[in-house]
């Protein structure tokens, strides 16, 4: 079935570098963009970035621009948020998503990575 | 890239219905059709209820609709059950390849 599994979560302190990787199944990856959204602790959801389906455009939240990127790689069928300088403010559960085909929801979720961001 | 505007927390009794409220601005609910929405039970994936204002997944149940006036867009919920409470999230394209997420609601089912 359709799937997303995300992983590379973990604690890291202040200032440092993390790369999440999200590997899909069940569907041709190469065809969907695709999105990192997370849940800061008793928080709602925040969108992250934004990747199209060929890797040509990107976007991200003016909250981590600059200090994320985010990449694909087609033949390992994985999505990748790189991020950078992290701040206590990017402690949250990560979650990768999937484009609704032709459209602008995001139709299949990952169960989720856990970041948190201490000293 | 501030978040929609939706209330905190909605209630409502078994078989009743509820509507839950999404407020933007002319940049984002305001000038294109593409709001979605996501139920979000604690500790699972968000689950795509709504997308492009109103249309409703398969298997997804008739009993979820949605739909959008101005920068307002809403969700019903009509015959409450008990498994319809969650976090209720509401999300818009918001031009420039873009996206903006609404704080949540809270329902309940009393």
């Amino acid at each position: 079935q359709v799937q997303l599994v995300e992983s590379g979560g973990g604690v890291v302190q202040p200032g440092r570098s993390l790369r999440l990787s999200c590997v899909g199944s069940g569907f041709t990856f190469g065809t969907y963009g695709m999105h990192w959204v997370r849940q800061a602790p008793g928080k709602g959801l925040e969108w992250v970035a934004a990747l199209s389906f060929d890797g040509a455009r990107d976007n991200f939240a003016r909250s981590v621009k600059g200090r994320f990127t985010i990449s694909r790689d087609k033949s390992k069928n994985t999505l990748y948020l790189q991020m950078n300088s992290l701040s206590v403010e990017d402690t949250a559960v990560y979650y990768c998503a999937k484009v609704l085909a032709g459209g602008y929801a995001f139709d299949v979720w990952g169960q989720g990575t856990t970041v948190t961001v201490s000293s | 890239q501030s978040a929609l505007t939706q209330p905190r927390s909605v209630s409502g009794s078994p078989g009743q219905s509820v509507t839950i409220s999404c407020t933007g601005t002319d940049s984002d609910v305001g000038s294109y059709n593409y709001v979605s929405w996501y139920q979000h039970h604690a500790g699972k994936a968000p689950n795509l209820l709504i997308s492009d204002v109103t249309k409703r997944p398969s298997g997804v149940p008739n009993r979820f609709s949605g739909s959008k006036s101005g920068n307002t867009a809403s969700l019903t919920i009509s015959g409450l059950q008990a498994e319809d409470e969650a976090d209720y999230y509401c999300s818009s394209y918001a031009g420039i390849y873009t996206w903006v997420f609404g704080g949540g609601t809270k329902l309940t089912v009393l």
